[in-house]
């Protein structure tokens, strides 16, 4: 069974540039998680789907950060424009709708705000 | 709002000895799930054990056992006969059992070093 796949591994942008990253998980979980995970932190939860709606996305900077994931499969997350506080690894996870079931990764994206 | 906390930031073990890592949460909800997380220098998260809030056994998984205390809110990780593999930082992590599926709350994390 494949893993949770997120691309790039890395992107070096300066602020107020734009960025995106783009996660496909794994076949058949209906529930998407973003995380934000700043250096010597936990990740933090930025925005949950569940399909193609969203469930949670109280921590989601609005006036900068969207995310969506049109047909309820793979998910892209953007950030316009960034800022320095933005350097971060962005985790990408996945679980089914079983509600009891576990969250399984993918490998994260690291951004580098200049 | 639940709360996870890793007192130790780093820890380290002699190869082939047992080293326990501490977390401890704080939450008024009595159904909930509890997760040690392993994030190696690739940084993929990679489940160790998960622990039923419902269950009075402790979960073991191979070398990988924990200590739950629910009364005490306390949720230990204990790695026996450790390898040079095990080398990592460790997230406990807390999820409630909602209906749904609900988000995983992070502590800060502990950084194990495993010496040879």
């Amino acid at each position: 069974e494949a893993g949770v796949a997120q691309s790039p591994r890395y992107k070096i942008i300066e602020k107020r540039q734009s960025v995106a990253f783009w996660c496909n998980p794994i076949s058949g979980h209906a529930t998407l998680y973003w995380y934000q995970q700043i250096l010597g932190q936990g990740p933090k939860l930025l925005i949950q789907f569940q399909n193609n709606g969203v469930v949670d996305d109280s921590q989601l900077p609005k006036d900068r950060f969207s995310a969506e994931r049109l047909k309820g499969v793979d998910s892209t997350l953007k950030i316009q424009p960034a800022k320095l506080e933005d350097s971060a690894v962005y985790l990408c996870a996945s679980s089914s709708l079983a509600g009891r079931e576990t969250q399984y990764f993918g490998p994260g994206t690291r951004l580098l705000v200049l | 709002a639940q709360t996870v906390t890793q007192s130790q930031p780093e820890m380290s073990v002699q190869e082939a000895e047992t080293v326990t890592l501490s977390c401890t949460y704080d939450t008024s909800e009595s159904d909930y799930y509890l997760f040690w997380y392993k994030q190696p220098p690739s940084r993929q998260m990679i489940l160790v054990i998960r622990q039923e809030a419902y269950k009075q056994q402790n979960a073991t998984e191979n070398r990988f056992s924990v200590n739950f205390q629910k009364a005490a809110k306390s949720f230990s990780l204990k790695i026996s006969d450790s390898q040079l593999g095990d080398a990592a930082m460790y997230f406990c992590a807390y999820r409630s059992a909602g209906s749904g599926n609900t988000p995983l709350v992070f502590g800060k994390g502990t950084r194990l070093s495993v010496i040879a």
